[in-house]
């Protein structure tokens, strides 16, 4: 069955840095778009990034251009989302999730909370 | 790019339907149909119960339909149960690679 477990997630200070991790398996991870989507606590779902299945294929929403950067190891069927300049707006769980912006987000990690706090 | 407008509350009894909007322009649900809605139950990760405006990922139950009419989208759960309570979220494709979603409904059964 499809499994997405993101790890990384952790207090950080404002104008620091994360690697988000999500791990991916009981699919052909290679042959599917990939996104993360943040949620601030107690607020509604931001998508935030997406990449192609080869990884040629990259958006962010605006917020986060210049800052982040996503990324993937198609040999470790993992997704990677690293996050710099972190502001305390960043501050959120973050979810990875199989699909993009016209494709349906049809699998879910648990999510991992980001926490930009001085 | 903008959130879809969605009403923050809904509710009906066991057995009733009910329906929750998701609002737009025609930069996003009026100009696609990729209309995406998802279930969230409190601390748990969002679950895709509609996409493409009406299609139903399987299994889930067909007491929740889509559809879509001018720059509105809409969820309909019929025979309500109580295990849907739960924060219902819409998205839509906003073009120019983009994603966008609603600010959420929290659907109460009564």
């Amino acid at each position: 069955q499809v499994q997405l477990v993101e790890s990384g997630g952790g207090l950080v200070k404002p104008g620091g840095s994360l690697r988000l991790s999500c791990a991916a398996s009981g699919f052909t991870f290679s042959d599917y778009y990939m996104s993360w989507i943040r949620q601030a606590p107690g607020k509604g779902l931001e998508w935030v990034s997406y990449i192609s299945g080869s990884g040629t294929a990259i958006n962010y929403t605006d917020s986060v251009k210049g800052r982040f950067t996503i990324s993937r190891d198609n040999t470790e069927n993992s997704l990677y989302l690293q996050m710099n300049s972190l502001r305390a707006e960043d501050t959120a769980v973050y979810y990875c999730a199989r699909g993009a912006d016209d494709l349906p987000l049809d699998y879910w990690g648990q999510g991992t909370l980001v926490t930009v706090s001085s | 790019q903008s959130a879809l407008t969605q009403p923050p509350s809904a509710s009906g009894s066991p057995g009733q339907s009910v329906t929750i909007s998701c609002t737009g322009t025609s930069s996003d649900v009026g100009g696609y149909n990729y209309v995406s809605w998802y279930q969230q139950h409190p601390g748990k990760a969002p679950k895709l119960m509609i996409y493409d405006v009406s299609e139903r990922p399987s299994g889930v139950p067909d007491r929740f339909s889509g559809s879509k009419s001018g720059n509105t989208a809409s969820l309909t759960v019929s025979g309500l149960q109580a295990e849907d309570e739960a924060d219902y979220y819409c998205s839509s494709y906003a073009g120019s690679n983009n994603l966008v979603f609603g600010g959420g409904t929290k659907l109460t059964v009564l």
